[in-house]
C-alpha cells in the first residue's frame, strides 16, 4: 500500500481552478490512483480514478506524470459546494483493503 | 450509478443498549462490504470487512464481540454495537465493492450518526 502525502488544507475562491497534488513515491506497478470527496456528515463519494497520463470526467481531471510518483486532482471553476475533504488513495494494502489517509480539507470562499 | 444505503441515518441510545445499523447495496450484489468509523475532524478508520456467508474479519484493536457484523445476503450487511457506551459515539459508514470495477473502487453509504448518552 503506497503511502500518500497531500496538503492538510487548502483555500480557494469561487470560480477558480483548484489543483490538489498527492505524492505517492512508492506506488506499485499495478496500483491505481483514486480520489474520493467527502462532505460533512456524509459518506465519501468516488470522484475519479486513473493509472497514467490524464483522465477526465464530468467532475474533475486527474493528471499523472510518467513516473506516477504523484498525481494532481484538478477541479475546474469551483463553487462553494465543492468545500469538502478530498482523499487520495493509491493501491490497496496486503489484505486487499482501502486505507484512508488524512485527506485535504478544501475550503472555497465566496 | 451504484447506490449503497444505510439505516438509520442517525440514532440516539442510552448507555448499555445495543444498536443495529444496516447497510444495503440497492442495485448490485456485494459479496464484500466494509465498515468504517469516523470521529469528528478525523479520517475514516476501517473497522472490519464483512464477507457474505462467512465471518467478518476485524482490524487490529476492534473488538469483535462489541461490534457484531452479519452479512446474511448479497445485499445486506449489519453492524450491531453491543452494550454501547458514550465513547462509541461516532459516524459509522459502510461501503461495498462494485463487481467488475477496480478493486480500489468502492461505493459508500451515507453514514449513520450514533450518539450514546
Amino acid at each position: 500500500l503506497a503511502k500518500t502525502t497531500q496538503p492538510i488544507s487548502m483555500d480557494s475562491y469561487e470560480g477558480q481552478e483548484v489543483n490538489i497534488t498527492c505524492s505517492h513515491n512508492n506506488i506499485a506497478t499495478n496500483d491505481y490512483i483514486t480520489w474520493y470527496q467527502q462532505f460533512p456528515s456524509q459518506g465519501p463519494r468516488f470522484i475519479i480514478q486513473g493509472y497514467k497520463t490524464k483522465v477526465t470526467n464530468e467532475v474533475a481531471s486527474l493528471f499523472i506524470p510518467a513516473d506516477r510518483k504523484s498525481s494532481t486532482l484538478s477541479l475546474p471553476r469551483v463553487s462553494l459546494s465543492d468545500t469538502a475533504v478530498y482523499y487520495c488513495l493509491v493501491g490497496m494494502n496486503r489484505d486487499d483493503k482501502i486505507i484512508f489517509g488524512k485527506g485535504t480539507r478544501l475550503h472555497i470562499l465566496p | 450509478g451504484a447506490v449503497v444505503s444505510q439505516h438509520p441515518s442517525w440514532v440516539i441510545c442510552k448507555s448499555g443498549t445495543s444498536v443495529k445499523i444496516e447497510c444495503r447495496s440497492l442495485d448490485f450484489q456485494a459479496t464484500t462490504m466494509f465498515w468504517y468509523r469516523q470521529f469528528p475532524k478525523q479520517s475514516l478508520m476501517l473497522m472490519a470487512t464483512s464477507n457474505e456467508g462467512s465471518k467478518a474479519t476485524y482490524e487490529q484493536g476492534v473488538e469483535k464481540d462489541k461490534f457484531l457484523i452479519n452479512h446474511a445476503s448479497l445485499t445486506l450487511s449489519t453492524l450491531t454495537v453491543t452494550s454501547a457506551h458514550p465513547e462509541d459515539s461516532s459516524f459509522y459508514i459502510c461501503s461495498a465493492r462494485i463487481p467488475g470495477r477496480g478493486r480500489e473502487t468502492q461505493y459508500f453509504g451515507p453514514g449513520t450518526r450514533l450518539l450514546v448518552l
